[in-house]
């Protein structure tokens, strides 16, 4: 496997349902993000992951929970969640260093979320 | 606080035309620029971007993008267009001291034979 991955690629849920959404990076980047691409929105970002630790939460709703067990893993739980929640979940990986901003972000193909 | 906008939601062209995609940004401070390329069923891939020195950024796939200080854009051109460029592009900036990525709403690109 090369580059950012995500499992699984489409996922249907009911609102009561728990699932989880998985990404792993091979680049050996250390920084991991979660973000939501809604019909007709710009991308928003959700949460941000330095050396395992989150740096930044977007303001989002407590139903969903990131997990960075390590730099490689990143997962989002998903509980209890409403059908405007439906969207594309994308992750992405980038190397961060002194450039701060000027980083490049590689992004995985997303995970399709369909709540019903 | 920093935001973009993408002028063109869809931008129709034909095969072999020239396109420009348009990006606006605004920023207290000084930024750096990127375009990313969304394929269908894909994540995002990034074409070129703008951190210092030359104002024309030359990219993959024959892309380049021009920044304009003075106008505050970040346009995208290609001198002639494929089928296979059909695909969401969008614009985003960040800053020196973030790595936080803000993104346009997209602009479509339809390239028709």
């Amino acid at each position: 496997e090369t580059g950012v991955t995500q499992t699984p690629r489409h996922l249907v849920m009911g609102m009561t349902n728990k699932k989880s959404l998985k990404c792993e990076q091979h680049l050996g980047h250390n920084a991991m993000y979660w973000y939501k691409q809604s019909a007709k929105k710009p991308l928003e970002l959700m949460f941000v992951y330095n050396f395992k630790e989150q740096t930044e939460n977007n303001s989002v709703p407590s139903r969903f929970s990131p997990e960075c067990p390590n730099s490689s893993h990143l997962f989002l739980h998903l509980h209890t969640l409403q059908p405007e929640d439906s969207a594309l979940y994308l992750c992405a990986s980038s190397q961060t260093g002194t450039s701060g901003g000027a980083d490049t972000q590689y992004f995985g193909p997303g995970t399709r979320l369909t709540v019903l | 606080a920093q935001s973009v906008t993408q002028l063109d939601s869809q931008v129709p062209v034909f095969e072999e035309a020239p396109v420009e995609l348009r990006c606006n940004y605004s920023s207290s401070v000084s930024v750096y620029l990127f375009w990313y390329v969304q394929y269908p069923n894909q994540g995002l891939q990034l074409l070129l971007k703008y951190l210092s020195g030359s104002t024309l950024v030359k990219g993959i796939n024959g892309f380049e993008a021009e920044f304009n200080k003075s106008q505050t854009s970040f346009h995208l051109r290609k001198p002639s267009v494929h089928i296979s460029d059909t695909a969401e592009y969008f614009c985003a900036v960040s800053g020196p001291s973030s790595y936080k990525l803000i993104f346009g709403s997209g602009t479509r690109l339809l390239v028709r034979p």
